[in-house]
């Protein structure tokens, strides 16, 4: 049983392109949720989305930043004209649905904006 | 406001030596889960164990949830186990958002 996917594993932008990170949760699984770690942090909680809704994007930065998990195919985040400060790990979690609360973790991909 | 805290910041052990690790947390919880990342950043699910006690080879995990603390026991511990160590929780306080909180870690360095 396959665990939960990110691609790319590393990904190097130019200040103004634009960032799209995947996500292909565990099977079965029909919640996602995206956390951030900015170096030498920890992970903070970005969106929670279920297939086609967003339930909490109380963590999402509120312009250039976006998030979808389409009824086909993986989860995506979308970072718009990326900066430095964007440079980051970011780490996509699954859960078989919202009363089973155990989050699996994917191996994240890392940003870098140069 | 809601807190989640790990103790110590950093540990240093020789290889073979044990440890305890702990996280503190402010209000009831769903959800409690260790996570070991290591020296390459990959983040490794440990235990879900909003209460109780769990084991898993030479790590075990406790949860008392009545009292707001979860610990971490590593035992004989080997390189392989450096990296820092996370505790997250999602708490009852304002419902059940299923958003994973993360305390700031622990830091561990294993030496031969």
């Amino acid at each position: 049983n396959a665990g939960v996917m990110q691609n790319p594993r590393h990904l190097v932008r130019r200040r103004g392109q634009e960032a799209r990170l995947r996500c292909s949760p565990m099977k079965g699984h029909s919640h996602v949720y995206w956390y951030r770690q900015l170096p030498e942090e920890g992970l903070k909680f970005m969106v929670y989305l279920q297939k086609e809704n967003i339930i909490d994007e109380s963590g999402m930065p509120k312009e250039r930043f976006s998030a979808e998990f389409p009824k086909e195919g993986p989860s995506i985040l979308r970072i718009q004209q990326v900066v430095r400060g964007d440079s980051a790990a970011y780490f996509c979690a699954s859960s078989p649905d919202r009363t089973a609360y155990e989050q699996y973790f994917g191996p994240g991909t890392r940003l870098t904006v140069t | 406001g809601i807190q989640v805290e790990q103790s110590p910041p950093d540990l240093i052990l020789q290889e073979g030596a044990n440890s305890t690790l702990r996280c503190n947390f402010s209000d009831s919880v769903n959800n409690l889960q260790w996570f070991h990342q290591n020296p390459w950043g990959q983040l490794i699910n440990l235990f879900y164990i909003p209460s109780g006690t769990k084991q898993n080879g030479r790590l075990s995990a406790t949860t008392v949830a009545t009292e707001r603390y979860s610990l971490l026991y590593i035992s004989s511990s080997q390189t392989t186990d450096s990296g820092v160590y996370f505790c997250a929780v999602d708490l009852i306080y304002g419902g059940a958002t299923n958003k994973l909180i993360f305390g700031t870690g622990t830091l561990l360095a294993v030496q031969p």
